[in-house]
């Protein structure tokens, strides 16, 4: 049973183009991340939502949307896609459990090429 | 600049030798986060350890925390081919919700 899975694994696109990756955690965790991996292996956290609620956006271009439906889903759209947006999308859930250390638990990744 | 920066960013090792590898931190922490990734994969948790603690063990891995220096180092025993892969440390800043603040992450090699 996967804990955090994303769709798709792999997306090669255009510049220009719209694309959503769509992510599912079945741990009933409240809180739900998107990361971004470059190529230089660098993670950075991009948004954070608990319990359906935005809580953390970190200086992300507005082309990028997150959109939770319930807990359990955090999907990512990303409008004109642009070359550096090229890079490994992690999504992520925790339970959360203020100050008493949060194991995040993270999905295979997305690997997004934009050509 | 980042929050985490491990030290080194390569470490390449005979199998059954000990690897170290350390992570060093600007900020206040409430803990930090060891964690693995292999090639093509997720990242998986390894280890935590609390600010007001400054060792832990788990099987083959051994952590320290030193918040005077604010620094880490991740420590696995008799290395074997499959810890080839690429170890990051997160900090979880003690302000705010839980956020975890990665750094580039050292990229362990065991040689068979």
């Amino acid at each position: 049973d996967t804990a955090v899975s994303q769709t798709p694994k792999y997306l090669v696109t255009q510049m220009g183009n719209d694309k959503s990756i769509k992510c599912e955690q079945n741990l009933g965790h409240d809180t739900m991340y998107w990361y971004k991996q470059d190529s230089k292996k660098f993670l950075k956290i991009m948004f954070s939502y608990n319990n359906k609620e935005l809580i953390i956006n970190e200086t992300v271009p507005n082309r990028f949307s997150p959109k939770s439906p319930d807990k359990a889903h955090l999907n990512l759209h990303i409008n004109s896609l642009e070359l550096g947006d090229s890079a490994v999308y992690f999504c992520a859930s925790s339970l959360l459990r203020q100050y008493s250390g949060n194991t995040i638990y993270f999905g295979e990744g997305s690997w997004l090429t934009v050509v | 600049s980042q929050q985490g920066e491990e030290d080194p960013q390569a470490l390449s090792i005979q199998e059954g030798e000990n690897a170290t590898m350390n992570c060093s931190y600007k900020t206040s922490i409430n803990n930090l986060q060891w964690y693995r990734q292999n090639s093509g994969r997720g990242l998986v948790h390894l280890i935590l350890i609390r600010s007001n603690e400054r060792e832990k063990h788990s099987g083959r891995l051994r952590v320290t925390l030193d918040t005077s220096k604010k620094s880490s180092s991740l420590l696995i025993t008799a290395s074997r081919a499959a810890d080839t892969a690429s170890y990051f440390c997160a900090t979880a800043l003690i302000q705010g919700a839980q956020k975890l603040v990665f750094g580039q992450g050292t990229r362990l090699t065991i040689n068979p």
